[in-house]
């Protein structure tokens, strides 16, 4: 079965460093999503992407995050200056349709993220 | 706005023994539901989803779920657990008018005892 593909499993970094998580989507998906898991807790989304431009995102997505889809084939999240409670699993995900209901999602196993 | 509640961040059953996964949803408008797992070291996994059809659903391994409207409920079943089964199971919701944002819950471990 396809799968969506993210690097790198694990990402340390400085409070304050810029850090881009990246993720390869299934080739034939339109849709592309970031949500992210604070250890302990439950499954935040963040951002979804569609057609070059962002189609929703939550209220934890500010200005220091921003998503781009730079070429064809990868989904990049970036994280201007991290914060300590930025530290979490970061999961991209992407889907064929979002007709509701079918909007199957396709998860890659995450980066997780530590901010010192 | 649609939210699901799980009951149980950790369950253990002993192998062979019937698993039962607790998730209650609350939604303004008729929802879909879903459960997700993750195994150690991997993505979410769509484990089934109810979509308005039938209100017994069936998933891969051999889980199956009900949706019971009265109870506000999408329990997550299996009759006879199985060592692989450990790992974390995510209930899920989005609202069924047009695109909604699945929302998941806070998930619970499943341990299997040989």
């Amino acid at each position: 079965e396809p799968e969506v593909t993210q690097t790198p499993s694990h990402q340390v970094t400085q409070m304050g460093q810029e850090v881009i998580l990246r993720c390869v989507p299934i080739s034939n998906h339109l849709y592309f999503y970031w949500y992210r898991q604070i250890l302990g807790q439950k499954v935040e989304f963040l951002v979804s992407f569609y057609n070059n431009e962002i189609s929703e995102k939550s209220e934890i997505f500010d200005d220091q995050f921003s998503v781009e889809r730079p070429d064809g084939s990868n989904f990049t999240l970036k994280i201007r200056s991290t914060k300590l409670e930025d530290s979490a699993m970061y999961f991209c995900a992407s889907s064929e349709s979002v007709i509701a209901g079918n909007e199957k999602l396709f998860f890659g196993s995450g980066t997780q993220l530590s901010v010192l | 706005a649609q939210s699901v509640t799980q009951l149980g961040s950790h369950v253990s059953v002993s192998e062979g023994a019937l698993v039962l996964l607790r998730c209650n949803y609350s939604s303004s408008v008729p929802p879909y539901l879903f459960w997700y797992v993750q195994y150690p070291n991997q993505g979410l996994q769509l484990l089934l989803k109810y979509t308005s059809a039938a209100t017994l659903v069936k998933g891969i391994n051999g889980f199956e779920a009900e949706f019971k409207k009265s109870e506000t409920s999408f329990h997550l079943t299996k009759p006879s657990a199985h060592m692989s089964d450990a790992a974390e199971y995510f209930c899920a919701v989005s609202g069924s008018g047009g695109y909604q944002k699945v929302t998941f819950g806070t998930g619970t471990k499943l341990q299997v005892i040989p």
